[in-house]
């Protein structure tokens, strides 16, 4: 069964524009959200994390939004740049240390 | 480059067969993480070592087995292989034991098993 359900599935953006990410987690022993970027051919790597306890966190252009009572997490990246066009996945992490990750989504960042 | 290191990068095999694929953590880290990337399947994690212990399975079948050596390598071994076992294979490691709180995975380059 699937505890962490990621949407869209793909994403078309124009450059400058905002791409924003969803996850709902059902699972409430997690304790960990983060978000990876994963390009062609390589592996993902962690992009932006956020526990619980904070209901957002920003690092550059990228921010989570969490919403524990609605179990809801979400990845917006402001003045979204060719360069993002990437896969990214959600994952949500247990404190029994299992990682679930959502299906991913492609964003392609427009010229 | 993540630190993290995987062999070999392509693997292809028959079904039926069994194949090792390696991993060598960034230095300094001691968990080891191992996830399956399938096309229909999205990214899955199998199993987590720590210093050697297993911490932490997730989807991982019988026919799939791992280990971390003192040396912290890890080695995950397929076996009795099927044709939709074909897939990126990752490795990532971390510091720090889940337990003890969450910390950064880095994840290796992938091994890419097709099983014809």
């Amino acid at each position: 069964q699937q505890q962490v359900k990621q949407s869209p599935q793909s994403l078309i953006v124009q450059k400058g524009g905002i791409s924003i990410i969803n996850c709902a987690y059902e699972n409430t022993a997690f304790d960990y959200f983060p978000w990876y970027q994963q390009f062609p051919g390589k592996g993902p790597a962690l992009l932006i994390a956020i526990r619980p306890d904070v209901s957002e966190k920003k690092e550059g252009r990228f921010t989570i939004s969490f919403n524990k009572s609605a179990k809801q997490f979400s990845l917006h990246i402001m003045d979204s740049q060719p360069g993002d066009s990437a896969t990214y996945f959600c994952a949500a992490i247990g404190t029994a240390g299992k990682s679930t990750f959502g299906d991913g989504t492609t964003l392609t960042v427009k010229p | 480059d993540s630190g993290v290191t995987q062999t070999p990068k392509h693997l292809i095999t028959a079904t039926g067969q069994r194949v090792t694929l390696r991993c060598s953590p960034r230095s300094g880290d001691l968990s080891v993480y191992w996830y399956q990337q399938s096309l229909d399947q999205g990214l899955q994690f199998l199993i987590q070592y720590y210093n050697g212990e297993e911490r932490a399975k997730g989807n991982i079948l019988e026919r799939f087995s791992a280990q971390q050596f003192p040396d912290l390598h890890s080695e995950l071994n397929l076996s009795s292989l099927e044709l939709g076992d074909s897939a990126l294979y990752f490795c990532a490691s971390s510091v720090r034991d889940r337990g003890h709180g969450a910390d950064t995975q880095y994840f290796g380059p992938g091994t890419r098993l097709t099983v014809l």
